[in-house]
């Protein structure tokens, strides 16, 4: 079975510098890997995914994505960070082949400074 | 296009009370997926639905019925609430049932039990 470690529980920066958040999964293969985005008060929305090709992954809202093989992660980054990006953000990871329900993070929440 | 649509928003119950959550989508998506939510656990998955008439458990089940009378309704039921399920409770549907679907979320609704 898949899992996911998102190490960091709370990250804060301050408006206008860079972002990284991290994702680690364990899983015998390649897998699907996701990030969702939690804003204050809503559902989860989709912010970018792999599944094939080219490692660096290009999301909504500026956002990006490495998968790196070697150390099985997959974490997030913005070169510079606006108000609203604020929120929780979760890493989740799908198995390859038959039916598998994607397996999330515990979430980090970004705090931005203004 | 309302997309995922959950209610009640919030709902305040106390031990012992029942209620029935409810979930519609308008994205005739053949998947849907009931997930609580509990601060420093992320999502977890209860119950979820191949298709209309078909239910299957998730990782935290107990305590929880749910039915799959309609295509686009997925309902979540607590026949005796406890506080310990006092939670924020979303809602998902796919088109698919595979790693790399992408799932798309509820606004959630917030139960709290006295």
């Amino acid at each position: 079975a898949q899992s996911v470690t998102q190490p960091d529980i709370h990250i804060t920066v301050s408006e206008g510098a860079s972002l990284e958040l991290r994702c680690n999964y364990s899983y015998g293969a390649t897998p699907y890997l996701f990030w969702y985005v939690q804003s204050p008060g809503q559902g989860l929305q989709l912010l970018l995914k792999y599944f094939s090709g080219d490692t660096l992954v290009q999301g909504i809202k500026g956002f990006e994505a490495e998968f790196k093989r070697s150390q099985s992660s997959f974490n997030l980054r913005k070169p510079s960070v606006h108000w609203s990006d604020a929120a929780e953000y979760f890493c989740a990871v799908g198995a390859r082949g038959g039916s598998y329900i994607p397996t999330f993070g515990r979430g980090t929440s970004l705090i931005v400074h203004p | 296009n309302a997309g995922v649509t959950q209610t009640p928003k919030f709902r305040v119950l106390k031990t012992g009370q029942s209620m029935t959550l409810l979930c519609a989508q308008d994205m005739n998506h053949e998947y849907m997926y009931w997930y609580r939510q509990d601060p420093g656990m992320g999502l977890r998955l209860i119950h979820y639905s191949v298709g209309e008439g078909t239910t299957a458990k998730g990782e935290v089940p107990d305590g929880y019925n749910v039915s799959r009378l309609k295509k686009q309704n997925f309902l979540l039921g607590l026949e005796s609430a406890a506080p310990s399920q006092t939670s924020v409770y979303f809602c998902a549907s796919s088109k698919a049932l595979t790693g790399l679907e992408t799932q798309y979320f509820g606004p959630g609704t917030r139960l709290l039990v006295l």
